[in-house]
């Protein structure tokens, strides 16, 4: 079963302007991650927002979370080529089940399908 | 430094076969996962692990299993390939206490 949906699925923008991509998920959750992934290769983290936060910044990058609306968006500001690139979200898990005992999370990431994005120089 | 490596990188393999995908990293992670990949559904969770001699069944463990006899390793086999089992593979691990994900690079594995 697929926890995150992404949206757009495509998004294609010139160098310099912003990128917005919204992920919405089902269950509860005790953090949600975002990832980047350039073809052909493996998923490399951005950022991790746990669920009593509101808000975070890495660098360019601005996400943002409301568990009330089980939604979570990722704005890349400034956009290079360079972050030509599919996203995706993953929700993890409260400890509901056998976790992690150190971590009180379950490390098991549920994907969303995920958003392409194209950068044109 | 420290990584995640994955082999073969590619594989080609006939139905019915036994197929062992390998997966080492030396972070010394306790926490270790085996995802699929595929269009359509995004990257779903076949196992997980722990620590040594702990493995887990994820959201499509059917048709595989893992073995952990050493912190540094989590071997996947496909016990007999199906075409259903046509797919990237992506191997992860995470230090306890964490949540970071660190991938490694992939198989990208064809039954015929």
């Amino acid at each position: 079963s697929q926890q995150g949906e992404e949206d757009p699925q495509a998004l294609s923008i010139q160098e310099g302007e912003n990128a917005t991509m919204n992920c919405s998920y089902k269950t509860s959750i005790n953090n949600l991650q975002w990832y980047r992934q350039n073809s052909g290769r493996g998923l490399v983290h951005l950022i991790l927002i746990r669920s009593n936060e509101r808000e975070k910044h890495s660098g360019r990058l601005r996400v943002t979370l409301d568990t009330s609306k089980k939604s979570s968006s990722l704005l890349i500001t400034a956009s290079r080529a360079a972050d030509t690139a599919s996203y995706f979200c993953a929700t993890d898990g409260i400890m509901m089940e056998k976790t992690d005992i150190r971590s009180g999370n379950t490390g098991k990431l549920i994907f969303g399908q995920g958003t392409t994005l194209q950068v044109k120089p | 430094d420290a990584e995640i490596t994955q082999s073969p990188r590619h594989k080609i393999t006939e139905t019915g076969r036994q197929v062992t995908l390998a997966c080492h990293q030396t972070w010394n992670h306790n926490n270790m996962f085996w995802y699929r990949q595929d269009l359509g559904h995004g990257l779903r969770l076949i196992h997980y692990s722990y620590g040594v001699q702990d493995t887990n069944k994820g959201e499509v463990s059917d048709g595989y299993s893992v073995s952990r006899s050493n912190t540094e390793d989590l071997p996947l086999t496909l016990e007999s390939a199906a075409s259903s089992q046509t797919s990237v593979y992506f191997c992860a691990s995470r230090r306890a206490g964490t949540g970071e994900q660190f991938f490694g690079p992939g198989t990208r594995l064809t039954v015929l």
